[in-house]
This record gives C-alpha cells, structure tokens and sequence, in this order.
C-alpha cells in the first residue's frame, strides 16, 4: 500500500507557484520521498527525491517538514505544460524495498 | 542521461496471441527492472520485478505463467504477455535503476506500450 496522501486534485494559475502537498506520516528513517509526474499517456517522470534536506534541481524545489511527516513540491512557475499527475512516493534502499509503489496521485491543473 | 526505451509504444493483438514487449536503458546498465501495468484512469500497479540473470519476482494476484519476464542483460528486459485476452489490455510500463547509481538513485521509466487485445 501506498504510504502517502495527497489531495486527489488542485488547480493553478499559469504563471504561478504551485505548491503540492504530501503526507507520510510513517515514513521511516531511511527513506526517501520521491516524486514522479505523469502526463496523459506517458510514462512517469521523475521529477525530485530528498531525505530530510530541502533539494532543488531545474525542475522544482522539495521542502520537508523537520519531522519528515509531510512535504511540497514547489513548481515555481507553473505552466500549461505542468499540468499532470503528480505521485509523491516513499522508498526505501535496496533489499526489498527499492521498488516503487505508486498511489492515487494528484491531478494538478494548470488554467491559463 | 538516463534513458528508458520501450518497444513497441502500441500494439493490437487478437485474442489467443503472445506479445512481447522490450525494454532498454540506453544509457546505462540496470541489473533490476520494474514492470507496471495501468489501467484507465487508475495509478500505476507493480506487475513485478525483473532480475538480471534470475528469475522475475511476481507481485501477489500476478500470474506468471501468463506474463513471461526475461532480463537477459544489462540492458534488456523483456515482457511477455502469453494467450493475451481482451481483459489483458492495458498500458504497461517498465522502469529501471541506473546499477552505478545509489540504492536511492532515482528509478526512470519508459513511455509505456499500449496494448489492445481484440
């Protein structure tokens, strides 16, 4: 079973920050969160992972919580082309653990 | 970097017949591949895990007599649907590691193949 929660939908204003939240409340010491994107008929997209530190890359930012019970993701201009779902994903290292498992996701909508 | 191909991106089979589906890193070499299956708007569902050089590891309620998994190197595996049945019709997807990376490198996914089986 999934080990996040997220709203199943949010809509966003092109031009804007979206801020996507996720919680995973029993997310153990050694792992990490990820996120991935789906666009319609496409294959996932990884988009960022963290530990326990804020990350950035090209794509987003990741802020987690001290107590790493939450996250958001941080796209901060969003566009038309960032409509998609979204899957926030808790995994763990090798032995056992490593495989993805996806949950219901969001559904982010970005209005032009 | 980081490049997952899968082939065919679609394809339409009748009922009875085997389909193969491949799936490449073209960039780097994998020794553990993920095999999912998505259905109309539902999430992404693990299938099983595909091993190089040993058997696939089937996730419970996946027969594996039905869908063959081969990772025959570094670079390929291969699934198999056997006597695919209108119900078999999905969008399917693999994944893999980059085996030089960490245990928390990112895993990265081909385009899917769709699969309609009349």
């Amino acid at each position: 079973d999934a080990k996040t929660t997220q709203p199943p939908s949010m809509d966003c204003a092109e031009g804007r920050a979206a801020n996507l939240p996720c919680n995973h409340s029993t997310i153990s010491g050694n792992e990490y969160v990820y996120w991935y994107r789906q666009i319609h008929s496409q294959g996932p997209q990884y988009i960022i992972h963290g530990l326990k530190n804020n990350e950035t890359n090209e794509m987003a930012s990741l802020i987690i919580t001290e107590d790493r019970k939450s996250s958001t993701l941080i796209l901060p201009h969003a566009t038309l082309r960032d409509t998609a779902v979204y899957y926030c994903i808790v995994r763990g290292p090798q032995g056992g653990s490593e495989k993805l498992v996806f949950g219901k996701g969001m559904k982010l909508t970005v209005n032009p | 970097g980081a490049v997952v191909s899968q082939h065919p991106s679609r394809v339409i089979c009748k009922s009875g017949t085997s389909v193969k589906i491949e799936c490449r890193s073209l960039d780097f070499q994998a020794t553990t591949m993920f095999w999912y299956r998505q259905f109309p708007k539902q999430s992404l569902m693990l299938m099983a895990t595909s091993n190089e050089g040993s058997k696939a590891t089937y996730e419970q309620g996946v027969e594996k007599d039905k869908f063959l998994i081969n990772h025959a190197s570094l670079t390929l595996s291969t699934l198999t649907v056997t006597s695919a049945h209108p119900e078999d019709s999905s969008f399917y997807i693999c994944s893999a590691r980059d085996f030089a990376g960490t245990g928390f490198s990112p895993l990265h996914f081909g385009n899917g193949t769709r699969l309609t089986v009349t």
